[in-house]
């Protein structure tokens, strides 16, 4: 979806190196989110944020830091990259405002390739 | 794991074929949806049904819930080779504002 995009597409880097995914979003969406994406395992949730002053952790943030500079953006930073961080990471964004049962439908970006060596 | 359970955990048939996927869950939930992912992509929302619907329709897709035993089905009728792709299923539970996925349905139509 054009709406929500990611920088880079794909990255490689080495064991121990400080690493940044970008998301942008023009929708308008108050809540994003990070997931990292594994074969066999689905989406799991790392990180997400209401508003620029809301950060929550999710299933699996270990290792992982957010920040969400605008309400457009939200960054997902590996500290210290590790092999098994090596994943597909995307990000998702959702409108808080519409009725309790459709709110949380989520708009995905194209993803992030990260390999970790 | 807070995870859904979907099965099959691929599925192969021959296009001109219905293609049914399975999702059970584990808690009480607003809604839950499916969504639809072409290899190496991001997911595409497809449908979203609610907790007190039963039975949803759109276009070639069917969707069932059964919150008595909490679990739902995507049919996808008069499959088409551009269906190939992955479907997960997610839920939206009562509280807690985040979707949990399944862990997808490979699904591979040939002409």
């Amino acid at each position: 979806d054009a709406d929500v995009t990611q920088t880079p597409r794909n990255r490689i880097t080495k064991t121990g190196k400080r690493i940044m995914l970008e998301c942008s979003q023009t929708k308008g969406h108050d809540r994003m989110y990070w997931y990292r994406q594994d074969p066999g395992l689905g989406l799991r949730l790392i990180y997400y944020s209401f508003d620029v002053k809301d950060i929550n952790k999710g299933e699996i943030s270990d290792g992982y830091s957010v920040s969400r500079q605008a309400q457009a953006k939200f960054s997902l930073s590996l500290e210290s990259a590790i092999p098994n961080q090596t994943a597909l990471y995307f990000c998702a964004t959702s409108d808080l405002r519409g009725d309790i049962f459709s709110y949380n439908e989520q708009f995905f970006g194209p993803g992030t390739r990260l390999t970790v060596l | 794991s807070q995870q859904g359970e979907e099965d099959p955990q691929a599925l192969s048939i021959q296009e001109g074929e219905n293609a049914t996927m399975n999702c059970s869950y584990k808690t009480s939930i607003n809604n839950l949806q499916w969504y639809r992912q072409n290899s190496g992509r991001g997911l595409v929302h497809l449908i979203l049904i609610r907790s007190n619907e039963r039975e949803k329709h759109s276009g070639r897709l069917r969707v069932t819930l059964d919150t008595s035993k909490k679990s739902s089905s995507l049919l996808i009728t008069a499959s088409r080779a551009a269906d190939t792709a992955s479907y997960f299923c997610a839920t939206d539970p009562y509280n807690t504002d985040k979707l949990i996925f399944g862990t997808g349905t490979r699904l591979q139509v040939f002409p």
